[in-house]
């Protein structure tokens, strides 16, 4: 079972690019999310999806899309690339919610 | 708003401690509580979960007992081992809406040989 799959692992931008991390899970989860990782901040939410063709901003939206429009993918995309979105970001997704999270690896984006 | 404070880490033990995170939480109704392990390089795992009070959550040798009287969910071990080193996050469930988490800030377990 491959459950959460996040593509790139590590990458590196430059101010002002865009891109698009991709999570996809193969587990029918209806519940999606995108969180950061920051040292000493914990995770924090970013954007999140009850479903597909539905999705609500977190607690740190700015500068992030998200659109959900199968169940199985949910892209985030980095609008134009600063250097305090330098983090680690994880994908994660539950079929109940309730707390049962799996996560994906992680992508490690560095803006220079 | 709800809230999850854990120990400030890192905590460093030799194998075959024993170990305590403290977690203590506020919120509104009845949360549901969670342990997550971050081992180095990988992302978050569930380690446990307690749903209702006087619940004790267990998994690999740790437990947490879901305590409303004190607002605590702590997690302990009895004998720890090198590979229980990693990131420890206690969360619960948002009183609005239970498919999101409140997160603790994470508490650092390193154990040496």
């Amino acid at each position: 079972n491959a459950g959460v799959t996040q593509t790139p692992k590590f990458q590196v931008l430059k101010t002002g690019q865009s891109m698009t991390l991709q999570c996809a899970q193969d587990m029918n989860h209806e519940y999606m999310s995108w969180y950061r990782q920051d040292p000493g901040m914990g995770l924090r939410l970013i954007h999140y999806s009850v479903g597909a063709g539905i999705t609500d901003q977190g607690e740190v939206p700015n500068g992030y899309n998200v659109s959900r429009s199968t169940t199985e993918d949910f892209p985030l995309r980095l609008l134009s690339a600063a250097p305090s979105q330098t983090s680690v970001y994880f994908c994660a997704s539950s079929s109940q919610g309730q707390g049962g999270y799996t996560f994906g690896s992680g992508t490690r984006l560095t803006v220079v | 708003g709800d809230s999850v404070t854990q120990m400030e880490g890192p905590v460093t033990l030799s194998e075959e401690a024993c170990l305590t995170i403290n977690c203590t939480y506020t919120a509104t109704g009845y949360p549901s509580l969670f342990w997550y392990v971050q081992y180095p390089g990988e992302g978050l795992q569930l380690l446990l979960k307690a749903t209702k009070a006087d619940d004790k959550g267990s998994n690999k040798g740790f437990e947490a007992t879901y305590r409303k009287e004190t607002t605590s969910f702590h997690l302990e071990k009895g004998s720890v081992q090198v590979s229980d080193s990693a990131v420890y996050f206690c969360a619960l469930t948002d009183a609005g809406n239970n498919r999101k988490l409140i997160w603790g800030l994470g508490t650092s377990l390193a154990v040496n040989p």
